[in-house]
C-alpha cells in the first residue's frame, strides 16, 4: 500500500539553525513526492514538490530531494527563520492515480528567536 | 477573495444535532475533496469528488455524507453528530491533471 511517516514533533530550534525534518514512504512505483506547510489558523499549502527520482523540490529556501533507493523527501532548509514556525505535512499521490494524495502525520516546527 | 472557501469557520454544536459544512471555489477545477485533521494524525480523507455526477468514499466515510451541487460547490454533512467528529475539517481541489491539492482555511467543529 501507500504511505507516508515523518518524524514526530514538535522540533524547537533558535532562529538561523539548521532544520531537517525526515520523511520516508511506500509505494508502488514512483510517486509523486510534496511538501506542505500549514500556517497557524491557516490551510495548508504546497511547499514544494518532486515527480521522479533524483529531482530537487526547492522553495523559500526549502529543499527537498527524492530518494528511490531510499525512499525518502527529506525536508531541509539552511537557516530557519520565525516566521517559518508552521505543521509541515509531507505527501504522495501514487504514480497510478494522480488526484489520491497520501499524507504524513505532520511536524511542528517552532523557531525561537 | 480565497479561491477556496469554507463555511462556516468555526461551528460548536451539540450530539445528535445535523450539520453542514459547505465549500466552494473560484479555481474552475473538476475534483474536490473532504479532510479531517486530528491532532497527531495528519489528514484523513472523508470524501472526493472528480466531477458533479462523481462522488467518492475516502478512508473515513461513515457518519459522513456529501453533496456535489455543481462544479464549484461540495458540501459535507453529518447527520447526527458525535463528540468524536470534534476535528478540523478541509475542503481542497485539484486540477484534472492533478499534482497540486489547494486548501480551503478549514471549518473547526466542535460536538458537544
Amino acid at each position: 500500500g501507500n504511505s507516508v511517516t515523518q518524524m514526530e514533533g514538535p522540533v524547537t530550534l533558535s532562529e538561523e539553525a539548521f532544520l531537517t525534518i525526515n520523511c520516508t514512504y511506500t509505494a508502488t512505483g514512483y510517486p509523486s513526492l510534496f511538501w506542505y506547510v500549514q500556517y497557524p489558523g491557516e490551510g495548508l499549502q504546497l511547499l514544494l514538490k518532486a515527480t521522479k527520482a533524483d529531482d530537487k523540490g526547492s522553495n523559500k529556501g526549502f529543499e527537498a530531494t527524492y530518494r528511490k533507493e531510499t525512499t525518502s523527501f527529506h525536508l531541509e532548509k539552511g537557516s530557519v527563520q520565525v516566521s517559518d514556525s508552521a505543521v509541515y505535512f509531507c505527501a504522495l499521490t501514487p504514480l497510478y492515480n494522480f488526484n489520491k494524495f497520501y499524507f504524513g502525520s505532520g511536524t511542528k516546527l517552532n523557531v525561537k528567536p | 477573495d480565497a479561491d477556496v472557501t469554507q463555511t462556516p469557520r468555526n461551528r460548536i454544536t451539540k450530539t445528535g444535532k445535523r450539520i453542514m459544512l459547505e465549500c466552494s471555489q473560484t479555481k474552475g477545477h473538476d475534483r474536490m475533496y473532504w479532510y479531517r485533521q486530528d491532532p497527531g494524525l495528519g489528514l484523513q480523507l472523508i470524501y472526493y469528488s472528480f466531477d458533479v455526477k462523481d462522488i467518492n468514499k475516502g478512508e473515513i466515510s461513515d457518519g459522513y455524507s456529501v453533496s456535489r451541487q455543481a462544479q464549484a460547490k461540495f458540501s459535507l454533512s453529518l447527520e447526527s453528530a458525535i463528540p468524536n467528529q470534534t476535528a478540523l475539517y478541509f475542503c481542497a481541489t485539484s486540477s484534472f491533471e492533478g499534482g497540486e491539492l489547494f486548501f480551503g482555511e478549514g471549518s473547526r467543529l466542535t460536538v458537544l
